[in-house]
């Protein structure tokens, strides 16, 4: 079954620094990858998504997101931080029948000034 | 704005009730998907309509039931409710193929 793992609850970081969202995957076949960011009270925000192609995926709001196969990881980055990033975020994958998402837990990100 | 539409926003009600759920996808989408969020057990599929026919099903109880109308609008109907059906009910809608799922605002359901 197709699955999605966020190891951290809570990633902090100062503004102006990098920042990294963890995840790792377990799927049978291809995987269809996805960030979204949850803000408070309201819905989910889709960021990028990994297809097929180059491991690198620009997305949106300066978020990149690196796919590495051996590892089963797709981990969220941004080289600078802004406070405004403090949201929960969720990795997804597309399930095996190619209809839901399936979502980790999700990361809360506080980013302090 | 995800284009992605919902109402109410807000329902509170009472165990044993019905509630109805509303929710008009993107303009052109097909696809109409149907999450429970709740803090116990986080974001969850429940059901998935496909140009008015259901497509595929999730965890979804046997109290809940959805339909997709000919104007691709869809209704998640609740019913029976119990205290833990209180969670955020998400909308989602997306095109063919294995695209991304663009997200409603959430329908905030409490039962008392």
């Amino acid at each position: 079954a197709q699955s999605v793992a966020q190891p951290e609850d809570q990633v902090n970081v100062a503004e102006g620094n990098p920042l990294t969202v963890k995840c790792t995957y377990s799927v049978s076949g291809n995987p269809y990858l996805f960030w979204y960011v949850q803000y408070p009270n309201r819905g989910l925000q889709f960021l990028l998504k990994y297809i097929t192609g180059d491991n690198l995926v620009k997305g949106s709001y300066g978020f990149e997101a690196e796919f590495n196969k051996s590892q089963t990881s797709f981990h969220l980055k941004k080289p600078s931080a802004l406070v405004s990033d403090s949201a929960l975020y969720f990795c997804a994958v597309r399930d095996q029948a190619g209809t839901a998402l399936i979502f980790g837990k999700g990361t809360t990100l506080s980013v302090s000034s | 704005d995800s284009g992605v539409t919902q109402t109410p926003k807000h329902l509170i009600t009472a165990t044993g009730q019905r509630v109805t759920l509303r929710c008009s996808p993107r303009s052109g989408d097909l696809s109409v998907y149907w999450y429970q969020q709740s803090l116990d057990q986080g974001l969850q599929f429940l059901i998935q309509y496909y140009n008015g026919e259901e497509r595929a099903k999730g965890n979804i109880l046997e109290r809940f039931s959805a339909q997709q109308f000919p104007d691709l609008h869809s209704e998640l109907n609740l019913s029976s409710l119990e205290l833990g059906d209180s969670a955020l009910y998400f909308c989602a809608s997306s095109p063919l193929g294995y695209s991304e799922q663009f997200f409603g605002p959430g329908t905030r359901l409490t039962v008392l």
